[in-house]
């Protein structure tokens, strides 16, 4: 079955421990593309990625940090999380532009305390 | 930088009424326009996109968008209202030129009374 993957699904962790945050695609897509969901604000994106070392900033980078060194996968890292970066997670994947489709993950919920 | 914005943050609805959810974009060249929902507890799926072809398009699930140039409008509709349209639907952006890039607006929670 295509798909994305997000693990893990629901993280409850304190200020400054780092933590990773997987994606992975399935479907040979090159576009991928970290958004974090937040009420009233709609999807804001952090990083993307056109391919394998490939990235760049989004929107709202600050205190994030990707690699993609292969296709398939895109791990987002905070390095030192903080109350702020509470949030909804999606990773999303498309073939070769956005501008077609972009599927996403099942979201990844972050709790910082 | 590409805008696109949702008016009403909610929006409530009786089983079988009109569902008309907006969306206004702001670009000098209308961009590529898409529609997706998100089903508690899921991510999101598109439910449908324009991409210069016809202005009026149809989505999965009965829905259908009318893109206006003229009013810089996608507004998302469906003549008839189900229970399992209550969802947040998010309308979202990719420029023609430049970035290619989705841009999101902030949402309508859609809520369908029986």
């Amino acid at each position: 079955e295509a798909q994305v993957t997000q693990n893990p699904r629901y993280l409850i962790t304190v200020t400054g421990k780092k933590l990773t945050v997987t994606c992975s695609q399935n479907m040979n897509h090159e576009y991928m593309s970290w958004y974090r969901q937040d009420p009233g604000l709609g999807l804001r994106q952090i990083y993307y990625s056109m391919n394998v070392e490939v990235t760049d900033k989004g929107d709202v980078p600050e205190g994030y940090k990707v690699s993609r060194k292969e296709k398939r996968n895109f791990p987002l890292i905070l390095e030192s999380p903080s109350p702020n970066q509470t949030s909804l997670y999606f990773c999303a994947s498309s073939p070769w532009t956005f501008r077609t489709e972009a599927f996403f993950g099942q979201g990844t919920r972050l709790t910082v305390v | 930088a590409q805008s696109v914005t949702q008016l009403g943050s909610h929006v409530s609805v009786s089983e079988g009424a009109l569902v008309l959810l907006r969306c206004n974009y702001s670009s000098s060249v209308p961009p590529y326009l898409f529609w997706y929902v998100q089903y508690p507890n899921q991510g999101l799926q598109l439910l449908l996109k324009y991409t210069s072809a016809a202005t009026l398009v149809k989505g999965i699930n009965g829905f259908e968008a009318e893109f206006k140039k003229s009013e810089t409008s996608f507004h998302l509709t469906k003549p008839s209202a189900h229970m399992s349209d209550a969802a947040e639907y998010f309308c979202a952006v990719s420029p023609q030129t430049g970035a290619n890039n989705l841009f999101f607006g902030t949402g309508t929670r859609l809520t369908v009374i029986p």
